[in-house]
């Protein structure tokens, strides 16, 4: 039962556009979620995080939306470089009851190519 | 200020083999997670290490072990290697309360099994 759904594998945007990734969730108990950023041959990079308690955060170009009562969660890149190309997998965590433990549930992830 | 180092980087291992992978934390982070990513998937949870004891288990089954030392550096365990057990391993560094900024990760491990 995959908990975090990443229904996009790839995207596909010109530079300077807008970039929109999603993510929903089945559990009702995430309560913190995480972007995070991988290229080839590195490990993950984080990108930009929001608690449940907030329904949006920005970080310069980066933007995420969370929606609980769809259990949906966006990234908004705007305005989207070659550089941004990379893979995308968003992560939640249950905080409140994990205590000092926070594992992460990862979901597949969505390759994003950003054309010159 | 260093961040999460890895090693090897590669390793080809034998079906029913066992084998240790290594991971030094970013400094000042005293938890240590591990992560299995197969081809084409999202990392998965193995364990998580805080003051040197198992701190949350995934899906993983006891073959999977770890360790964590006093520096917090870590080490994965895994006995009687199966082709399955093919995958990158993340190994994830961080402080034991959420703060905004996640796990800091490693590039990882990638384990071959034949």
């Amino acid at each position: 039962d995959q908990q975090v759904k990443q229904n996009s594998p790839s995207l596909s945007v010109q530079e300077g556009r807008i970039s929109i990734l999603n993510c929903d969730y089945t559990n009702s108990m995430f309560d913190y979620f995480l972007w995070y950023k991988k290229y080839p041959a590195e490990g993950p990079t984080f990108l930009i995080s929001i608690s449940s308690i907030k329904d949006k955060n920005e970080d310069g170009r980066f933007t995420v939306f969370l929606n609980k009562s769809a259990k949906h969660l966006s990234l908004h890149i705007v305005p989207s470089q070659p550089g941004d190309s990379a893979v995308y997998f968003c992560a939640a965590s249950d905080v409140r009851s994990g205590g000092s433990n926070y594992k992460l549930t990862f979901g597949k992830g969505t390759l994003l190519t950003v054309n010159p | 200020e260093t961040g999460v180092t890895q090693s090897p980087t590669h390793l080809i291992k034998t079906r029913g083999q066992q084998v240790t992978l290594r991971c030094s934390s970013q400094s000042g982070h005293n938890t240590v997670s591990w992560y299995q990513q197969a081809l084409g998937q999202g990392p998965q949870f193995i364990f998580q290490y805080y003051r040197e004891e198992e701190n949350g288990r995934g899906n993983f089954p006891p073959r999977f072990s770890g360790l964590q030392f006093p520096n917090y550096s870590s080490e994965l365990n895994v006995n009687a290697l199966e082709l399955d057990d093919s995958a990158l391993y993340l190994c994830a560094s961080s402080l034991p309360q959420i703060t905004d900024y996640g796990y800091t990760f490693g590039s990882g491990t990638r384990l071959t099994v034949v």
